[in-house]
């Protein structure tokens, strides 16, 4: 069985600055893909990124970029030019590839962007 | 692209009733579908998984006969809370897998029930 653990439970940054959210998983697969959803307060949970773990590139989506470190088994987004639209829970997510494959979800993290 | 609806976004009903939830994929077919549940501020947890055409797989714990689920088509899957009680009240999400990548899934809205 697959976990996941985002062990901060809450984070705070300051507008225009950098933030680095946590998440580490444990699995025995060799190719799977890993996620990070934000659920902002009107709890629509939004993909924020993919990435695949056979690609080494780290994965990056404008201010959203992450460092996948697959043999320490972390996988951290790293935010920057915080917004206060980034408000919002974040969940880390691993599925192993195939038909049947379902997410496995950290406990997810608050981030509050201060103005 | 890769468009998921709930509906309704939010229901109160009294105990003892039935209540329906729709996720409808509105621009791209959907052969499988999830059903979340959520409590506040905390993590999702995966109720069952819905395939086009068979039967739901739940996942442990989670009570078949009371939470009914049906796809029936390529873009719907309801949810039914079947004699719904006060602690059926919770966040149910919806998601299904997308078209491209299929290993993506992409989210409803959300539904909050309130039983009373």
């Amino acid at each position: 069985a697959q976990t996941v653990t985002q062990s901060q439970p809450e984070m705070s940054v300051q507008e225009a600055e950098t933030v680095t959210l946590s998440c580490t998983y444990d699995t025995s697969e060799n190719n799977y893909y890993l996620f990070w959803y934000k659920q902002p307060p009107s709890r629509q949970m939004i993909l924020v990124i993919r990435q695949e773990a056979y690609k080494q590139q780290n994965a990056t989506e404008n201010r959203f970029s992450v460092n996948f470190q697959k043999a320490a088994k972390s996988f951290s987004l790293k935010i920057s030019d915080s917004q206060l639209g980034d408000t919002a829970m974040y969940f880390c997510a691993f599925m192993k590839t195939g038909a049947n494959s379902k997410l496995t979800f950290g406990k997810g993290i608050t981030l509050s962007v201060r103005p | 692209g890769a468009v998921v609806s709930q509906h309704p976004s939010w229901v109160i009903c009294k105990s003892g009733t039935s209540v329906k939830i729709e996720c409808r994929s509105l621009d791209f077919q959907a052969t499988t579908m999830f059903w979340y549940r959520q409590f506040p501020k905390q993590s999702l947890m995966l109720m069952a998984t819905s395939n086009e055409g068979s039967k739901a797989t739940y996942e442990q714990g989670v009570e078949k006969d009371k939470f009914l689920i049906n796809h029936a088509s390529l873009t719907l899957s309801t949810l039914t809370v079947t004699s719904a009680h006060p602690e059926d009240s919770s966040f149910y999400i919806c998601s299904a897998r997308g078209p491209s990548p299929v290993d993506t899934q992409y989210f409803g809205p959300g539904t909050r029930l309130t039983v009373l």
